[in-house]
């Protein structure tokens, strides 16, 4: 039969608006949380992490809410801009050496 | 550049060739990992080394054989692929044990 690809979610964001990206992770005993983007032909980027200890940390035009009583991750990016258009994958830390990846969501730009 | 360097960029083989992926990292970090990403599932973890010694092995085939001579190297050994080995494979280190993974731009292979 026909295969598939992987149907992700996109989400299209006005330039200068904030774009919100959600992520519901799998392993309620994971402690560590990352963000990365993904543009094409290009392996992920590290964007910004947090630990289970915290539940809000920011960076540079960017911040990252952790809430685990639902086991939910977002990402915020403020004042989106074109060169933030990419994929973004949110990443749980299972055990020791393992990093796990979700689906991923694409951020479109509109102008 | 994300200091982790993989080579080739492309790759085309038969199943019933025998080729290997490089990557090199410049970071001085002590952990590397290799990822497989495909078009129909989300980045996928095949093995992890810390200290050049294999960690984790993600029930990946035998078809697959990774080495980690030392902790700036990792080859990893293709035998037998079938086509739906066809992807795009993701190297990766990080300082210490899953701690922030830098990646590599990645080998898109293409198996006929």
């Amino acid at each position: 039969g026909e295969s598939v690809g992987l149907h992700l979610p996109t989400l299209s964001v006005q330039e200068g608006d904030n774009s919100i990206i959600n992520c519901a992770y799998s392993n309620s005993a994971s402690d560590y949380f990352i963000w990365y983007k993904q543009e094409s032909g290009k392996g992920p980027q590290f964007i910004i992490d947090i630990r289970s200890n915290m539940d809000k940390r920011q960076g540079q035009r960017v911040t990252v809410l952790l809430n685990k009583t639902v086991k939910h991750l977002s990402l915020q990016i403020a004042a989106t801009q074109p060169g933030d258009s990419a994929v973004y994958f949110c990443a749980e830390r299972v055990s020791g050496d393992k990093i796990i990846f979700g689906k991923g969501t694409r951020l479109h730009i509109l102008p | 550049e994300t200091g982790v360097t993989q080579t080739p960029r492309h790759l085309v083989m038969g199943m019933t060739n025998k080729k290997s992926l490089k990557c090199e990292q410049h970071l001085g970090h002590n952990a590397m990992y290799w990822y497989k990403q495909s078009a129909k599932k989300p980045l996928e973890l095949m093995f992890v080394y810390n200290f050049k010694e294999q960690t984790e092995n993600n029930s990946v085939p035998s078809r697959f054989s990774p080495e980690c001579p030392n902790s700036s190297h990792l080859f990893l050994h293709l035998h037998t692929l079938q086509p739906e080995d066809s992807a795009l494979y993701l190297c990766a280190s990080s300082q210490g044990r899953g701690e922030k993974l830098f990646f590599g731009s990645g080998t898109q292979l293409s198996v006929l």
